[in-house]
Parts: structure tokens; sequence; C-alpha cells
């Protein structure tokens, strides 16, 4: 089954403890990207790449790393959590920019 | 940077009414707008597309419309159903692909039995 998995769902850390979120997905697509989700403002992108060790920052960067080392991995790094980062977390991934196809989100609280 | 702007935030309607939710957008330069569904506890899931050389598509019930000169796009559903109830996003973009889209807010449609 094409798919989009994220990993862990769901996660509740503390201030400065560093955590990755995973995201894989199965369908060779050459792009992927993360986004997150908060009342009131949508969808705002943190980080996207175009493919293999090519990544670029979306509209929200700002204390977030991100990694493309294969084509079908892309983990959010968060290197110090704060708590403006709890948040509704999605990954998603597209064959050459075409309909984006999202995991079932990362919800993360940082206490 | 494009701006999407996504109206009303929350909407309700009776089962086998008509519901319209209604995006503006500021970069002229777009040309790709998407419509994504998101259902409770899920991913987006895009329901249906346009791009800046049709002014209208439809696809079963939902239907989307597209105003260049006043960078407006709409979203009808007619007919209808409870499980139509999720919130709807709409998005725009330049070079005609998902890459760099820019989200409206969201609505929350609820359909009333």
């Amino acid at each position: 089954e094409a798919q989009v998995t994220q990993n862990p769902r769901y996660l509740i850390t503390v201030t400065g403890k560093k955590l990755t979120v995973t995201c894989s997905q199965n369908m060779n697509h050459e792009y992927m990207s993360w986004y997150r989700q908060d009342p009131g403002l949508g969808l705002r992108q943190i980080y996207y790449s175009m493919n293999v060790e090519v990544t670029d920052k979306g509209d929200v960067p700002e204390g977030y790393k991100v990694s493309r080392k294969e084509k079908r991995n892309f983990p959010l790094i968060l290197e110090s959590p704060s708590p403006n980062q709890t948040s509704l977390y999605f990954c998603a991934s597209s064959l050459s920019g075409g309909e984006l196809f999202f995991g079932e989100g990362s919800r993360l609280t940082v206490l | 940077g494009e701006n999407v702007e996504q109206h009303p935030s929350t909407l309700s309607v009776q089962e086998g009414d008509s519901a319209v939710i209604k995006c503006t957008y500021s970069d002229s330069a777009s040309n790709y707008f998407p419509w994504y569904k998101q259902e409770l506890g899920k991913g987006p899931q895009l329901i249906i597309d346009i791009r800046s050389n049709v002014g209208e598509k439809k696809d079963q019930r939902i239907a989307v419309t597209l105003n260049k000169t006043a960078k407006h796009f709409s979203l009808h559903i007619t007919e209808t159903q409870p499980e139509d109830s999720a919130v709807y996003f709409c998005a725009a973009t330049y070079g005609g692909s998902a890459r760099q889209l820019t989200f409206g807010s969201g609505t929350q449609l609820t359909v009333l039995p």
C-alpha cells in the first residue's frame, strides 16, 4: 500500500530535549516536505527536499533541521525544542511536485 | 511571498444543501490551486485542483471555480452528506506544481443530518 509513515504519532517532551520525528514514503517520490498545523494558521511549510541531499527552508524553518540521505526518508529534527513548537506535524511527499500525499500526523507537546 | 485567505473558518449546513468555501490569493503569478480535505485524525487528501488556464472544474458533487482577475477561487459541494464533514484547505502556488504550496487557514465543514 502506498503510504507516508510518520513516527511517533504522539509525543510529550520537555524543553531542550532533542527529538527526531521520522518520515518514510514507499512511493519513490523525489519531493518531500514537512508542515506544521496550528489552529487558525492552516498548514505552514517548515522544510522541503527536491531530492536526495537537496533541502531548502520553507516559511517557518527556525528551530528545525532536516536531512535527506535516502530518497525514502526525511526526518525532522528539533535540536532544542521549545513550547512554541507544540503543534501537529505532517510529512508529505509527491512525484515531481504533483499531488501531495500526507502522513497521518505527529502531535508534539513540549512542556 | 504568496498569502492565501480562506473564509469562512466554520460552516454548518443541512444534509442535502450546498456548501461554498472561498479563498483569495495575493500573488498574480500563482497558477495552481488545489483543495485538500482533512478528516478527523488524518492527514489532508487532495480532492480537486485547478490550473490558471481553466475557469471551472467539476468532479461529481464537487466543483472549483477560479477568477484570475479578482484572484479568488471557490470550492462548491452540492448535495452534502455527513461524510463531507471535515476540514477543507485551499492552497496556491506558482510553477504549476505542489512545491512550496501556501495553504489557507482551513474551513471546518459540518453537515447536519
